[in-house]
């Protein structure tokens, strides 16, 4: 089974929707979870860390934190053309070791 | 610095060559990480850092790949007898405790 789990997509959506980004992991005892974005040639960036159950909001993003579930998403409200990148999903378990997804590509249509 | 500093930014060697990666971690991050991109995939971890020590080495792909990190700063990233398969860009990273990762801007090698 492998660590982080993401939907490769490519996941479309026209402009102003919701767009909706999955992540699922498999070790229990995980305490940190991000979201990054990459751009075409470009470095990832962070947008959103949480580290409690529940819901984190900053912006137009929000995201969800489900520990008994092992599940972890990003919500992008109105989103942009601007927003089209790979949205990849970190998680850190026991160790300072971070784990990424193979990321959800993301095309957002004008 | 201001941000994760890695060079050189791109890397043309010859099949067999040996090559050293640099990362300048930003300053007082005590953990360092590199991770390699091949095209169109995810992230593989390489190794970590926790100030000069290396706890989990377990991504290096072979005895051809060897990292260090001296001062608790700069590291290093050299592989030996550069192979075809090794084209990727490296991606040097750092964080201070339970930070988020702050990543470079990657070295694109490509091994002809």
């Amino acid at each position: 089974q492998k660590e982080v789990e993401q939907n490769s997509g490519p996941l479309s959506v026209p402009e102003g929707a919701i767009a909706s980004l999955n992540c699922t992991y498999s070790d229990r005892v995980s305490q940190s979870f991000f979201w990054y974005r990459q751009y075409s040639g470009k470095s990832p960036e962070l947008i959103m860390s949480i580290y409690s159950n529940g819901d984190k909001e900053d912006g137009r993003f929000t995201a969800q934190l489900n520990k008994a579930s092992q599940y972890v998403s990003l919500l992008i409200r109105d989103s942009q053309p601007s927003d089209s990148a790979t949205y990849l999903c970190a998680v850190k378990g026991g160790s300072e070791k971070l784990v990424f997804g193979k990321g959800t590509k993301l095309t957002v249509n004008p | 610095g201001a941000g994760v500093s890695q060079s050189p930014s791109n890397k043309v060697t010859e099949k067999g060559k040996d090559v050293e990666l640099r990362c300048d971690p930003i300053s007082g991050h005590t953990a360092l990480y590199w991770y390699r991109q091949s095209l169109g995939q995810g992230l593989e971890f390489l190794i970590y850092f926790q100030g000069n020590s290396a706890p989990d080495k377990s991504g290096l792909p072979s005895d051809r790949f060897s990292a260090e990190r001296t001062g608790g700063s700069v590291s290093t990233l050299t592989i030996q007898r550069t192979q075809q398969e090794d084209s990727a860009v490296y991606l040097c990273a750092s964080s201070s405790y339970n930070s988020p990762l702050h990543f470079g801007n990657g070295t694109r090698l490509t091994v002809t």
